[in-house]
């Protein structure tokens, strides 16, 4: 069964630093996403790909943020220069059309 | 602004019993609606959905069930399993949009006991 796969599985950076988040979505899947979840909190939406752009992004996705597919297969979240508060469980999701969007396992980013 | 709450941040129950999770919504707009069920250091993983034209779903052990005057919808998990303790979250979105972002509850802790 094809599944969403996500690298690295943890992540551990120096605040300040940038850092990259990768994400390859389910191969025929058109729309492709990032939440966020911090410990013991909710998940929460980040930003939303559709046809190569951002098509919707929340409050949290500032400047710091960048989203890309360079090649047609990885989805990668950048972040710019790291802080604190970024620590968090940083999950991808992909779907095909209007149904539900399946999630890879996410990476644990841990700034210190 | 909490537009998908789930109230109750854990449920027991035991093997062999009926799970019910439940689920409230503040935003009209929604009309598709989803169960997630997450264990530890994974992604959530899809159970079950339900668009605003059907009051109920069905699939195995799993009902979705979708009061929209109420704006309330629930999870049945009949036989409850071990297998089931997980995280299960709530989640809805406007249909309408294909991008449409997902809102998510806090979850509620389902623990089986055998």
């Amino acid at each position: 069964e094809p599944e969403v796969t996500q690298t690295p599985s943890h992540q551990v950076t120096q605040m300040g630093q940038e850092v990259i988040l990768r994400c390859v979505p389910i191969s025929n899947h058109l729309y492709f996403y990032w939440y966020r979840q911090i410990l013991g909190q909710k998940v929460e939406f980040l930003v939303s790909f559709y046809n190569n752009e951002i098509s919707e992004k929340s409050e949290i996705f500032d400047d710091q943020f960048s989203v890309e597919r360079p090649d047609g297969s990885n989805f990668t979240l950048k972040i710019r220069s790291t802080k604190l508060e970024d620590s968090a469980m940083y999950f991808c999701a992909s779907k095909l059309e209007r149904n539900e969007q399946f999630f890879g396992p996410g990476t644990r980013l841990t700034v210190l | 602004d909490q537009q998908v709450k789930q109230n109750s941040p854990s449920l027991s129950v035991q093997e062999g019993r009926i799970s019910i999770l439940n689920c409230d919504y503040t935003n009209s707009m929604f009309d598709y609606f989803l169960w997630y069920k997450k264990y530890p250091a994974e992604g959530p993983t899809f159970l079950i959905s339900i668009s605003s034209i059907k009051d109920k779903n069905e699939d195995g052990r799993f009902t979705v069930f979708l009061n929209k005057s109420a704006k309330h919808l629930s999870l049945h998990i009949v036989p409850s399993q071990p297998g089931d303790s997980a995280v299960y979250f709530c989640a809805a979105s406007e249909l309408d949009s294909g991008n449409t972002p997902l809102v998510f509850g806090k979850g509620t802790r389902l623990s089986v006991i055998a």
